[in-house]
């Protein structure tokens, strides 16, 4: 079993969608990280939370310690947030998800 | 304009050769990490070294080797040993290798063995 599992693995919406995407983790962990990967392969960071609730614009990041789950929302989607999005968990070293592709329609 | 650089983007090599992709940053970042990426999978830790003249394994170094003989530069080897060197090669840095830390990103290098 994935220490770290994500879903939905594909997402498709349709612009303005309100859209979410899970992660769940199965090891003690000290932080969690939402990543961004575009479709030419670089990779960004978005979120490091270790408890609660992050916004950055219309991305908002939620953790929750004792269920060992997190979500990212993203609000108002637009096409230009077409990408990969990966969960991470942080014992020191980091753990990844596989990812979750996001395709959004215009 | 700080950042991680990797060269090249593609790289093409037969099958039995030795391979060394570049991994540079100018954030005076003392952790350097490598990962590999295959399609359906998560990133995968191939080495990592939190300090000049140190570098540790990760989850899969078999096959790989790597030096750290300045700060800026942690370059990657793929020998003739790596059974299924085919894969894309990201390098990250960090300010230290506290779980704490964000790690930024090279654009990766795409490695095909023919």
């Amino acid at each position: 079993k994935n220490e770290v599992e994500q879903s939905p693995q594909n997402l498709t919406a349709q612009e303005g969608e309100f859209i979410t995407i899970n992660c769940s983790y199965s090891v003690g962990i000290s932080a969690l990280h939402w990543l961004q990967q575009h479709p030419g392969g670089g990779i960004v960071s978005l979120f490091m939370l270790s408890s609660g609730k992050k916004k950055h614009g219309r991305l908002i990041a939620t953790i929750n310690i004792q269920e060992k789950h997190s979500s990212l929302h993203i609000t108002a989607s637009h096409p230009r947030d077409s990408a990969v999005y990966i969960c991470a968990v942080s014992q020191g070293n980091l753990i990844f998800g596989k990812g979750t592709k996001l395709s959004v329609k215009p | 304009d700080g950042g991680i650089t990797q060269s090249p983007k593609y790289l093409f090599r037969k099958e039995g050769q030795n391979v060394t992709l570049s991994c540079e940053q100018n954030l005076n970042h003392d952790a350097m990490y490598w990962y590999r990426q295959d399609p359906g999978q998560g990133l995968r830790l191939i080495y990592y070294s939190q300090i000049v003249n140190d570098f540790q394994k990760g989850d899969i170094a078999e096959g790989y080797s790597v030096s750290r003989e300045k700060k800026e530069s942690f370059p990657l080897t793929v020998t003739s040993a790596q059974k299924n060197p085919t894969a894309f090669y990201l390098c990250a840095s960090s300010l230290g290798t506290s779980a704490y830390n964000e790690q930024f990103f090279g654009p990766g290098t795409r490695l095909t063995v023919l």
